[in-house]
């Protein structure tokens, strides 16, 4: 059964570093994957998606994704974070061909002055 | 657009109740989703409709849940009766094709008293 872990349950950043969330997928082929973001008493919106292609995925807002086949990784990242990103962070992964996602546990980004 | 339209946005009832929670999808779009949210278990797929016809309603907890969609731009999630772990944000999304974007609407937050 295809699966998918986010380790890091909260993360903190300064405004203006780097950010990096991990995201490893279980899946007996190349899945589809995607990165969504739910900011406080809103529904989930669509950052980025991977289907195939490059793995270097470009999404709304800076951020950005690589697709890790050999990790079944699915990182995202963003150059310089910005206090409006504080959201929670969820890595979906769903079949070709298919509809049902199946999504991480999250990651609440917490960004710091 | 006016996006996925969720009602109500609060919903406070007392144990035993009939719980109806209503989903309106983007106009066009052929599937819809109806997810679970809470702190324990993370975002879960309860059932998901293709042209109005249930596909997949593994996630449903239990019998006490049932869910229609009579036509393309309506659905309902219907909980009787109502008990207090049914306390969680309920989200609807739809979208139209296969493996694109989920569009999901602002959730209803039910609290079972």
């Amino acid at each position: 059964a295809q699966s998918v872990t986010q380790p890091d349950i909260h993360i903190t950043v300064s405004e203006g570093a780097s950010l990096e969330l991990r995201c490893n997928y279980s899946y007996g082929a190349t899945p589809y994957l995607f990165w969504y973001v739910q900011s406080p008493g809103q529904g989930l919106q669509l950052l980025l998606k991977y289907f195939s292609g490059d793995t270097l995925v470009q999404g709304i807002k800076g951020f950005e994704a690589e697709f890790k086949r050999s990790q079944s990784s699915f990182n995202l990242r963003k150059p310089s974070v910005h206090w409006s990103d504080a959201a929670e962070y969820f890595c979906a992964v769903g079949p070709p061909g298919f509809q049902k996602l199946v999504f991480g546990t999250g990651t609440r980004l917490l960004v710091s002055p | 657009d006016a996006g996925v339209i969720q009602s109500p946005r609060h919903e406070v009832t007392e144990m035993g109740q009939e719980v109806t929670l209503r989903c309106k999808p983007i106009s066009g779009h052929n599937s819809l989703f109806w997810y679970r949210q809470t702190m324990m278990r993370g975002l879960e797929l309860l059932i998901y409709f293709n042209n109005n016809v249930p596909i997949d309603d593994s996630g449903m907890p239990e019998d006490r849940f049932s869910a229609k969609m009579p036509n393309a731009s309506f659905s309902t999630l219907k909980i009787q009766p109502s008990e207090p772990r049914d306390s969680a944000v309920y989200f609807c999304a739809s979208t139209l094709g296969q493996n694109n974007e989920q569009f999901f609407g602002p959730g209803t937050r039910l609290t079972v008293l």
